[in-house]
């Protein structure tokens, strides 16, 4: 069975810096795509970044230069830190596998920007 | 790049058939696939349609997708409506460098 549970998420200072993790089971993250998608509080879903099978990342204009999207192989698990962060970057995160479909989605975990 | 506009929100009565559409902006809808998310309160999306016409395992043959090049449009059809339909239905598509979800649209089943 397909799961993915994602932690690190919590409360954090306007410029400041916090790691999300997203664990995966049930199949392999360095063999599928896997992205980030986050949600506001009331609002609709946005687009994150993504990491290719091959390594390659990319990532939304919102969020380029100050997030970083990585994997570890030996953990099946996928990172996505997240710097020099703002009040609009509040929202839930959710890891997905897949990237133009994203066919699981985790639980997602809550990330509070404030002072 | 190109939007995705839904209707902010729609309500039918159970056993009846809906229609939420989503239209994009520029580009044409037939070139890159469209998918439909359903997301329950205090839940994630899940995937609702595919490829824009196509069924996960488990996803009852009450819905279905599809697509109109002539409005530029896709669209969920939701019929013999059920009480536990009632969400919020997100669709989402792609282009060379982004992928892009439309506001989503509160379906009521009332």
């Amino acid at each position: 069975e397909v799961q993915l549970v994602e932690s690190g998420g919590g409360l954090v200072q306007p410029g400041g810096s916090l790691r999300l993790s997203c664990a995966a089971s049930g199949f392999t993250v360095s063999s599928n795509y896997m992205s980030w998608v986050r949600q506001a509080p009331g609002k609709g879903l946005e687009w994150v970044s993504v990491i290719y099978s091959g390594g390659s990342t990319y990532y939304a204009d919102s969020v380029k230069g100050r997030f970083t999207i990585s994997r570890d192989n030996s953990k099946n698990t996928l990172y996505l830190q997240m710097n020099s962060l703002r009040a609009e970057d509040t929202a839930v995160y959710y890891c997905a596998r897949g990237v133009d479909v994203f066919d699981y989605w985790g639980q997602g975990t809550l990330v509070t920007v404030s002072s | 790049n190109f939007m995705l506009t839904q209707p902010h929100s729609v309500s039918e009565s159970p056993g009846k058939t809906v229609t939420i559409s989503c239209t994009r902006s520029s580009g044409s809808i037939a070139s890159n696939y469209v998918q439909w998310y359903q997301q329950r309160p205090g839940s994630s999306p899940t995937t609702v349609i595919y490829e824009d016409n196509q069924r996960p395992s488990g996803v009852p043959d009450r819905f279905s997708g599809s697509i109109d090049s002539s409005s530029n449009s896709a669209s969920l059809t939701i019929s013999g409506l059920k009480t536990e339909d009632e969400a919020d239905y997100y669709c989402q598509s792609y282009d060379s460098s982004n992928q892009v979800f439309g506001g989503g649209t509160k379906l009521t089943v009332l």
